[in-house]
């Protein structure tokens, strides 16, 4: 069974830095493109970036560009998402996201799995 | 960016009924390589992650119940519940992954009457 498993959040002062952590099991994740998506409390989904699976390609928001990177460790089965210069509308949940088919060199593609979420609070 | 408007904000329909989620997107999002579209509808239930219903616009997730489909081309989509369950009671969103930044719609609140 594929279960994606979020950590590294918490509460954190605007301006200052996380790293997410999502850890894959029952499945091998560097065959796959990743997605980190957020949902601010009571609100909708935001995109937020995709890696290729091999980490060739990455996309962001224009929300967190140049203040978020994607990347993964294919050795630990693991994706990240490093956050800096953090803004209090970036509360959110964050949920990775695998897509449904391995090898695409592309981000068309749907997602088949997503993690429980990890709750991060910007706030002074 | 493409916009993805569903409507209504939410509905609220009797046990057995239909329940009706319309989506549209503000440009086509038909891949011609392929000639699939890029619409997918998740359904979120509270403290939930989102869950997979439906993709390339009609496509069934493998173990979803068929009282769920999905229909539409072009720029307009809709999700519909044949017989709402109790267990249908969820918010819905429509997403393009046809290009960056993917979008989803604002969600569609489905209740019981």
């Amino acid at each position: 069974q594929v279960q994606l498993v979020e950590s590294g959040g918490g509460v954190v002062q605007p301006g200052g830095s996380l790293r997410l952590s999502c850890e894959a099991s029952g499945v091998t994740l560097s065959t796959y493109g990743m997605h980190w998506v957020r949902q601010s409390p009571g609100k909708g989904l935001e995109w937020v970036a995709f890696i290729r699976y091999d980490g060739g390609n990455k996309y962001y928001a224009d929300s967190v560009k140049g203040r978020f990177t994607i990347s993964r460790d294919n050795s630990k089965n693991t994706l990240y998402l490093q956050m800096r210069s953090l803004r209090t509308e970036d509360t959110a949940v964050y949920y990775c996201a695998k897509v449904w088919v391995a090898g695409l060199f592309s981000f068309r593609a749907h997602f088949d799995t997503w993690g429980r979420g990890m709750m991060v609070t910007v706030s002074s | 960016d493409i916009v993805m408007t569903q409507s209504p904000d939410s509905l609220a329909v009797s046990l057995g009924e239909r329940a009706t989620i319309n989506c549209r997107s503000s440009q086509s999002i038909l891949y011609s390589s392929t000639n699939k579209t890029y619409l997918t509808w998740y359904q979120q239930k509270p403290g939930q992650p989102p869950k997979l219903l439906i993709y390339w616009a009609s496509t069934r997730e493998s173990g979803v119940p068929d009282r769920f489909s999905g229909s539409g081309s072009g720029t307009d989509f809709t999700l519909t519940i044949s017989s709402l369950q109790t267990e249908d009671v969820a918010v819905y969103y429509c997403q393009q992954y046809y290009s960056i930044p993917l979008t989803f719609g604002g969600g569609t609140k489905v209740q019981i009457k």
